[in-house]
């Protein structure tokens, strides 16, 4: 079993709609979480940090559920723009810091 | 100028050949990184350097060194190019738990 498990997708949704992703992680020692946005051929981006609390910036919203070992990432109101390949990443204390990231997950937004 | 500058943007070697690919940052961090991505596998870590003092194998390490000449720079050589090492490859650096900032990437091909 991979330690960072996303959904590969696609994705099709139309402009305007909510869509989730999930990444599911085995470690129970992962530490902290993070959500990036990669255009093809192009960098990574991070695009928010996911907080025990959740958090929320503008149509984005990421949340963690430490229980079930998942985060996701809500779009609400999808734009044209925000099609791309989402990726999830967890950092786990193994005595340093290690980083796994998802393979991702590609969302295409239609007109 | 970026954050995280790599070069070459693309580059095309032939088998056998040593290559060198350049990485610098602007960010003042300690930790750096060198991640190949390949279409369906994701981003794998090559190698990894939390001072310039410090050096670390990744989980796809073989066939490729490192050398970390400052803070700001680190570079990733492929001593003899296979065309198995065609891939995307980024540089990145990393304040600490804070999330990963990536060079535009360098496309390599090895005929």
């Amino acid at each position: 079993r991979k330690e960072v498990e996303q959904d590969p997708g696609p994705f099709n949704v139309p402009e305007g709609a909510t869509v989730a992703f999930n990444c599911t992680y085995s470690n129970s020692a992962s530490q902290s979480f993070f959500w990036y946005r990669q255009d093809c051929r192009k960098e990574p981006k991070l695009l928010m940090s996911v907080y025990s609390s959740g958090n929320e910036d503008g149509r984005f919203t990421a949340q963690l559920n430490r229980a079930s070992q998942y985060i996701s990432l809500l779009i609400r109101d999808s734009k044209l723009s925000d099609s791309a390949t989402y990726l999830c990443a967890v950092n786990i204390n193994t005595g340093g810091f290690k980083t796994i990231f998802g393979a991702g997950t590609r969302l295409f937004v239609k007109a | 100028d970026a954050d995280v500058t790599q070069t070459p943007r693309n580059r095309i070697t032939k088998t056998g050949k040593r290559i060198m690919l350049e990485c610098s940052q602007t960010k003042g961090h300690d930790r750096m990184y060198w991640y190949r991505q390949d279409p369906g596998l994701g981003l794998r870590l090559i190698y990894y350097s939390f001072d310039v003092k410090d050096i670390n194998k990744g989980e796809i390490s073989d066939g490729y060194s490192v050398s970390r000449q400052a803070q700001a720079k680190f570079s990733l050589s492929l001593e003899s190019a296979i065309p198995n090492q065609t891939a995307l490859y980024f540089c990145a650096t990393e304040g600490y738990n804070y999330g990963y900032t990536f060079g535009s990437g360098t496309r390599l091909t090895v005929v």
